[in-house]
């Protein structure tokens, strides 16, 4: 079956640092990708997504390539903010039913 | 316009108690879906609601979880009886259909004791 494997955290930064958090996959055809985030008390949202090889998805200076040939796409920030800590999902669906395989979560952690 | 919301937003109880969840999804959205999310771990899907068909279900344990979704717009996910493993969050979701963003409400915090 799909899954989906994410770096484990916490991730810790100081501001203005530079952020990758690794997520890679294993699906059968071409599945859309994405980045959701949990803020502390609310509830996921989507950051970004790509539907198909190649393509970029980016959304509040976050950015991540879906990667075909290596089954990554890994999250990247250039200049991290402390409003950004928060835990990060990476996950999968297939066009049949959207139904969202997420990986574990990465928390991140920045610091003034 | 009010987002996907969920009640209770924390649930204690002792094991063997039943205990339901409610979740009122966007207004439009006729798919809804309901994930189960442990503790350290990403949301799985328990079951997905077509307007008031559930299409995909092969994940909600049937001896003790149930779920309905009445006329399409609200809906309930049962447990009877609770146990201890059961303590996670329960997330609520709903969208467009399709590959139409899914969005997601604060969740049920459920702790059995």
């Amino acid at each position: 079956g799909d899954s989906v494997t994410q770096m484990e955290g916490p991730v810790t930064l100081s501001e203005e640092a530079f952020l990758t958090i690794n997520c890679t996959y294993t699906a059968t055809g071409y599945p859309s990708l994405f980045w959701y985030v949990q803020y502390p008390g609310e509830g996921l949202q989507l950051l970004l997504k790509a539907t198909k090889a190649d393509d970029k998805g980016s959304n509040k200076g976050f950015e991540a390539t879906y990667r075909k040939e290596t089954t990554s796409f890994h999250l990247e920030k250039g200049s991290v903010q402390v409003s950004d800590s928060a835990v990060y999902f990476c996950a999968l669906a297939h066009n049949a039913g959207n139904m969202l395989t997420f990986g574990g979560g990465t928390r991140l952690m920045v610091k003034p | 316009e009010a987002g996907v919301v969920q009640s209770p937003r924390y649930k204690i109880i002792e094991k063997k108690q039943p205990v339901a969840f409610w979740c009122n999804p966007i207004s439009g959205h006729n798919t809804l879906y309901w994930y189960l999310q442990n503790l350290g771990q990403g949301p799985e899907l328990l079951i997905r609601y077509e307007n008031e068909e559930a299409v995909d279900d092969s994940q909600l344990p049937k001896d003790r979880f149930s779920a309905e979704r009445l006329k399409g717009v609200d809906s309930t996910l049962k447990i009877q009886p609770a146990e201890l493993g059961d303590s996670a969050v329960y997330l609520c979701a709903s969208s467009l259909g399709g590959m139409n963003e899914q969005f997601f409400g604060p969740g049920t915090r459920l702790t059995v004791l």
